[in-house]
């Protein structure tokens, strides 16, 4: 049972353009959200988050907007650069369970050319 | 200066062999995970940490066993592994439990089973 889903398992976009990712997520009682970019060979590392209390959040480069009622999430990111290519994990908390406990999607692999 | 660092990076062993990761954090966290990613690349969490005492176990079987001499250290052993085991697994550490506190994770260790 996929409760956080990215869809898209890649995304290709040129150098300067706006890339947008996507997340789906099915449990209501989420409240927080995070993005999370992943390089081959490394561990992820966290890039913007945002609480269920906001629509929007930005950060540089970076803004993430939430549809609470849509249960999506998407993250943009303007402009694109070539060192952006990279995976990138939609997380979100999940207090039903286990305080803490980030339920992480499948990732979307992006890679933005030259 | 790594933050969280686990060792082996790579870790290629026979079915029914015991092995161990070890991981060590110096950002002075106090709460501390592991995560398996398997070959859906699914992010899930396994355990976690917090000041040396087990708060969560995410239905893992018995053969892995997770041991924290310190709040520094969270070291995984896994006993007779089996070919379902070959996935890569992430340590990772947090400030606290909050909701919304973000995870440092270290580079993995991506474990094959033959």
């Amino acid at each position: 049972d996929q409760q956080v889903k990215q869809n898209s398992p890649s995304l290709s976009v040129q150098e300067g353009r706006i890339s947008i990712l996507n997340c789906d997520y099915t449990n209501s009682m989420f409240d927080y959200f995070l993005w999370y970019k992943k390089y081959p060979a490394e561990g992820p590392t966290f890039l913007i988050s945002i609480s269920s209390i906001k629509d929007k959040n930005e950060d540089g480069r970076f803004t993430v907007f939430l549809n609470k009622s849509a249960k999506h999430l998407s993250l943009h990111i303007v402009p694109s650069q070539p060192g952006d290519s990279a995976v990138y994990f939609c997380a979100a908390n999940n207090y039903g369970g286990s305080q803490g406990n980030l339920i992480f999607g499948k990732g979307t692999k992006l890679s933005v050319k030259p | 200066d790594t933050a969280v660092s686990q060792t082996p990076k790579y870790l290629v062993t026979q079915m029914g062999n015991d092995k161990s990761i070890k991981c060590e954090q110096n950002l002075g966290h106090d709460t501390m995970y592991w995560y398996k990613q398997d070959s859906k690349k699914f992010l899930k969490i396994m355990f976690s940490y917090n000041n040396k005492e087990l708060i969560i176990n995410e239905t893992v079987p018995n053969r892995f066993s997770p041991k924290s001499p310190d709040k520094a250290h969270l070291n995984l052993h896994i006993n007779s592994l089996e070919l379902g085991d070959s996935a890569v697994y992430f340590c990772a550490s947090s400030p606290d439990r909050a909701r919304g506190e973000k995870l440092f994770f270290g580079s993995g260790t991506q474990l094959s089973v033959l």
